[in-house]
């Protein structure tokens, strides 16, 4: 099993819809959670960080943590054609330690 | 004002050559990582250096060979280019004043091997 694990989708919503973008990981040792953007031909960028488990927004977005399930989940409202991009979650279990990516799942919002 | 800023963005190069990638971050932090994502879109950390020094080489053939000449720089240089080296190339910065793993990427160098 990939220690992360994220459907590469793509994934298509109509405008306004609200998106939810998962993964799944194996190592239990994980506490720092992370959402990356990367929008075509450019680098990622950090969208959210969440430590252990619960919850946090940030104006559209929300990410939640489930570390009983080992589930991490990323929703965007009212989602904008802007918003089409890839979306990579990443974790680490200590501060200075390696972050690992998962794959990325392509969002594509039509107007 | 550009951050985290590297060169060249384009490079299409024959197998067997020498190149050079180069990177420089304004963002006054002190760890700095090249990581390859391949044409399936995986982002897999191969350097990391923290204060000029190495912290993380991940099995990367001996090919690559970082060099840090301040902790402002991390340049990657690749010797003998294969086919399979053929990605994009991003360097990135973290703080290390923040709780967390924050990292702040590049705009990516796309190396083709031909």
């Amino acid at each position: 099993q990939k220690e992360v694990e994220q459907d590469p989708g793509p994934l298509s919503v109509p405008e306004g819809a609200i998106v939810s973008l998962n993964c799944t990981y194996s190592n239990s040792a994980f506490q720092y959670f992370m959402w990356y953007r990367q929008y075509s031909r450019k680098g990622p960028e950090l969208l959210m960080y969440t430590y252990s488990s619960g919850n946090k927004e940030d104006g559209r977005f929300t990410a939640q943590v489930d570390k009983s399930s080992k589930y991490i989940s990323l929703f965007i409202r009212d989602s904008q054609p802007s918003d089409s991009a890839t979306y990579l979650c990443a974790m680490s279990a200590n501060r200075d330690d390696k972050i690992i990516f998962g794959k990325g799942t392509r969002l594509h919002i039509l107007p | 004002d550009t951050a985290v800023s590297q060169t060249p963005k384009y490079l299409v190069t024959q197998m067997g050559n020498d190149k050079s990638i180069k990177c420089e971050q304004n963002l006054g932090h002190d760890t700095m990582y090249w990581y390859k994502q391949d044409s399936k879109k995986f982002l897999k950390i191969m350097f990391s250096y923290n204060n000029k020094e190495l912290i993380i080489n991940e099995t990367v053939p001996n090919r690559f060979s970082p060099k840090s000449p301040d902790k402002a720089h991390l340049n990657l240089h690749i010797n003998s280019l294969e086919l399979g080296d053929s990605a994009v190339y991003f360097c990135a910065s973290s703080p290390r004043d923040v709780p967390g793993n924050t990292i702040y990427f590049g705009e990516g160098s796309w190396l083709t091997v031909v």
